[in-house]
């Protein structure tokens, strides 16, 4: 089955600075690869995806980027902010299911 | 709209009881899935549905129960519960459009069995 494995377990940027999260997936047939972010006491919320035939995809300060080939996925925050500080978990879909990574624990200091 | 409604939010247990989790969304989604959420771990699939009447198993289905009457519902069954079903319960739904749909979450139902 897919195994979704994501890095780092826990990342801390100062205000302003970029951060970015990267994962990889197993299986071939995964075609879609939602980014979510979850804060304390919430579910997790949808923040980004991105789809097979697509290479990248941008909003305002969000952006993932997808290598097929490779089978990596990541995600870039840039001008982060202390409201970024959630838990990301990237995900990926090779049948009807969603299999998640592990986690990172986003820490951005004012 | 509520989206996904998750009751409890809190609950603690004795080992051997049994309860139901309820989950409900009022978005119409054909598909909802339960997952539990522990340290380290990410999200683990219990069990899902693509629709009333129909369930299937996840990666992580021994303990629970499920069924799924209507649309709108979808509880998760603990039989006896033991300490090792502790964790953070999430419902979550999306339309039947395929995997490539957004999933919606609700906010999650804290467990402890002691």
């Amino acid at each position: 089955g897919e195994n979704v494995e994501q890095h780092p377990s826990t990342l801390s940027v100062q205000e302003g600075d970029s951060a970015v999260i990267k994962c990889t997936y197993s299986d071939s047939a995964s075609n879609y690869f939602p980014w979510y972010k979850q804060e304390l006491g919430k579910g997790p919320q949808l923040i980004i995806d991105i789809r097979s035939n697509v290479g990248e995809k941008k909003d305002q300060r969000i952006a993932v980027t997808l290598n097929k080939t490779a089978k990596h996925f990541s995600l870039h925050i840039t001008e982060t902010q202390p409201e970024d500080s959630a838990v990301y978990f990237c995900a990926a879909t090779p049948t009807d299911k969603l299999i998640f990574g592990t986690g990172t624990r986003l820490q951005v200091f004012p | 709209n509520a989206g996904v409604t998750q009751t409890p939010k809190f609950q603690v247990l004795k080992t051997g009881q049994s309860m139901t989790l309820q989950c409900a969304q009022d978005m119409n989604h054909e598909y909802m899935s339960w997952y539990r959420q522990d340290p380290g771990m990410g999200l683990r699939l219990i069990h899902y549905s693509v629709g009333a009447g129909i369930t299937d198993q996840g990666e992580v289905p021994n303990g629970y129960n499920v069924s799924r009457s209507t649309t709108e519902d979808f509880p998760l069954r603990l039989l006896s519960a033991a300490p090792s079903q502790t964790s953070v319960y999430f419902c979550a739904s999306r339309d039947a459009g395929g995997s490539n749909q957004p999933q919606h979450f609700g906010d999650g139902t804290r467990l402890s069995i002691l």
